[in-house]
């Protein structure tokens, strides 16, 4: 079936490092979307990239249609950023979400 | 700026009983959706409806029903709850149209409940 694996599941990084974390999909796509999680939180919409490069501030999403993968880079991390960050593709001409199940990240002072 | 919203924000049910979540969006989009999250997963689709009156099963739909009466309201049903039924509930909703961002989906805040 159609699946969305994410890596790492978790990741421990230190202040003012970078992080990288990745996307991959078994299907072509209509849209690929990054929301970020606090323990207990709702859902907030990070990007909405289907393609290409996208870039808000310290964070950056690409996606490579043809590779099949979706990638979030957050530039010089801090101890606010900590929290899961969830990719969830669309499959072409589904109407409908597919998401990983999320990479943990902390942030240590 | 998209509005979801959901009703009630946390519920404790029992075993056996009845329990209907609703959804409520201001963005006249034409898809909506329910999905499940527990803890330290991902979310995954229990139904979704493209138009008022029409429901589809997504990927879990076993124990739950849905209902869209209208293009703005969307309920999620459990006929007899159960524990496995704990979790958290999101609703989502988006634009059936094309445009630059037509996929992109719109959450509410979510739903805790608790089956005891």
């Amino acid at each position: 079936g159609q699946q969305v694996q994410q890596s790492p599941t978790s990741l421990v990084l230190q202040e003012g490092e970078n992080a990288e974390l990745q996307c991959n999909f078994s299907t072509s796509l209509n849209s690929m979307q990054w929301f970020y999680q606090r323990p207990g939180g709702s859902l907030i919409s990070v990007f909405y990239n289907p393609s290409g490069t996208k870039q808000s501030g310290r964070l950056t999403s690409t996606t490579v249609i043809k590779e099949r993968r979706s990638s979030l880079h957050i530039s010089s991390s801090q101890i606010t950023d900590s929290g899961t960050y969830l990719c969830a593709m669309e499959p072409y001409n589904q109407g409908k979400l597919i998401f990983g199940q999320g990479t943990k990240l902390s942030i240590k002072p | 700026e998209a509005a979801v919203t959901q009703s009630p924000r946390s519920k404790v049910a029992v075993t056996g009983g009845k329990v209907t979540l609703s959804c409520h969006q201001t963005n006249n989009h034409d898809y909506m959706y329910w999905y499940r999250q527990d803890t330290g997963h991902g979310l995954r689709l229990i139904h979704y409806s493209y138009v008022a009156d029409s429901t589809e099963k997504g990927d879990i739909p076993d124990g739950y029903k849905a209902s869209r009466p209208s293009q703005e309201n969307f309920s999620l049903i459990l006929e007899l709850a159960s524990l496995s039924q704990t979790a958290v509930y999101f609703c989502a909703s988006r634009t059936g149209l094309g445009g630059r961002n037509y996929a992109e989906q719109f959450f509410g805040p979510g739903t805790r409940l608790t089956v005891l």
